[in-house]
C-alpha cells in the first residue's frame, strides 16, 4: 500500500500570502498524484490532476508540481474562498489511498 | 453532466450490516467507461478508500476492509451498492460514493455524502 504523509497538518495563513503543501509517497508513483480541496460539509473537490495538470474551472493560483514521491500543491496568493483542508491523492496502484490531510485557516 | 446521491440508513447499530445505495443520473452506470467507488470519511479525520466496481464480476476491495464488504451493481436500476457486515462504532462516518474513469483512475464525480453512524 502506498502511504502518503502531508505536511503540515494545519496553516494559519493571511489573504495574499502563498501556501505550500507537501505531499510524500512511501514508494514512487510516478506522476499519479492529485489533489483535492474539501470545504467543511462539502465533498471533495479536484484542483490538481497528475502532479501538475490543471482542472478547468479551477483558479489559476492553484498549481502542482513533483513527481516519484515528493509533491507539492501552491496555492499562489491565498483568497478567503480557499479556506478548505486539502488532500493528495495517489491512483498509481491499488488500494488507493488518501493523506492526512491539511487544514488552511485564513487569519 | 452525471450526479451521484447516496442514500440509506442513517443509524446501524453494531454487529450489523450497513447497506447504502448510490443512484447515478445523467450517465449510463453500464457504459463499461467507469469504476464506481465508495470512500469514507470519519468525522475530522482523512478520506478512506473502500473499494470500486466496473462489472458485475470486477470488483477491488481495500484489503483493510475485505473481509466485511461487498460492492455490487444494478444496472437495471442504474445503482450501485455497498454492503459491510460486523459494524463497530469505527465504521462511523460519512460514506460517499463517486466515479472514476478506467484508465484515469481518480475519483473525479462525488455525491454530496452520507453520514452512517453505528450505534445501538
Amino acid at each position: 500500500e502506498v502511504v502518503l504523509t502531508q505536511s503540515p497538518d494545519f496553516q494559519s495563513v493571511t489573504p495574499k500570502e502563498k501556501v505550500t503543501i507537501t505531499c510524500r509517497a512511501s514508494q514512487s508513483i510516478g506522476s499519479s498524484l492529485h489533489w483535492y480541496q474539501q470545504k467543511p460539509d462539502q465533498s471533495p473537490k479536484l484542483v490538481i490532476k497528475y502532479a501538475s495538470q490543471s482542472i478547468s474551472g479551477v483558479p489559476s493560483r492553484f498549481s502542482g508540481s513533483g513527481s516519484g514521491t515528493d509533491f507539492t500543491l501552491t496555492i499562489k496568493s491565498l483568497e478567503a474562498e480557499d479556506a478548505a483542508a486539502y488532500y493528495c491523492h495517489q491512483s498509481s496502484s491499488l488500494p488507493l489511498t488518501f493523506g492526512g490531510g491539511t487544514k488552511v485557516e485564513i487569519k | 453532466q452525471v450526479q451521484l446521491q447516496e442514500s440509506g440508513p442513517g443509524l446501524v447499530k453494531p454487529s450489523q450490516t450497513l447497506s447504502l445505495t448510490c443512484t447515478v443520473s445523467g450517465g449510463s452506470i453500464s457504459s463499461g467507461s467507469h469504476y464506481w467507488n465508495w470512500i469514507r470519511q470519519p468525522a475530522g479525520k482523512a478520506l478512506e478508500w473502500i473499494g470500486r466496481i466496473y462489472t458485475s464480476d470486477n470488483t477491488n476491495y481495500n484489503p483493510s476492509l475485505r473481509s466485511r464488504v461487498t460492492i455490487s451493481v444494478d444496472t437495471s436500476k442504474n445503482q450501485f451498492s455497498l454492503n459491510l457486515s460486523s459494524v463497530t462504532a469505527a465504521d462511523t462516518a460519512v460514506y460517499y460514493c463517486a466515479r472514476g474513469g478506467v484508465f484515469d483512475w481518480l475519483p473525479l464525480e462525488w455525491g454530496p455524502g452520507t453520514l452512517v453512524t453505528v450505534s445501538s
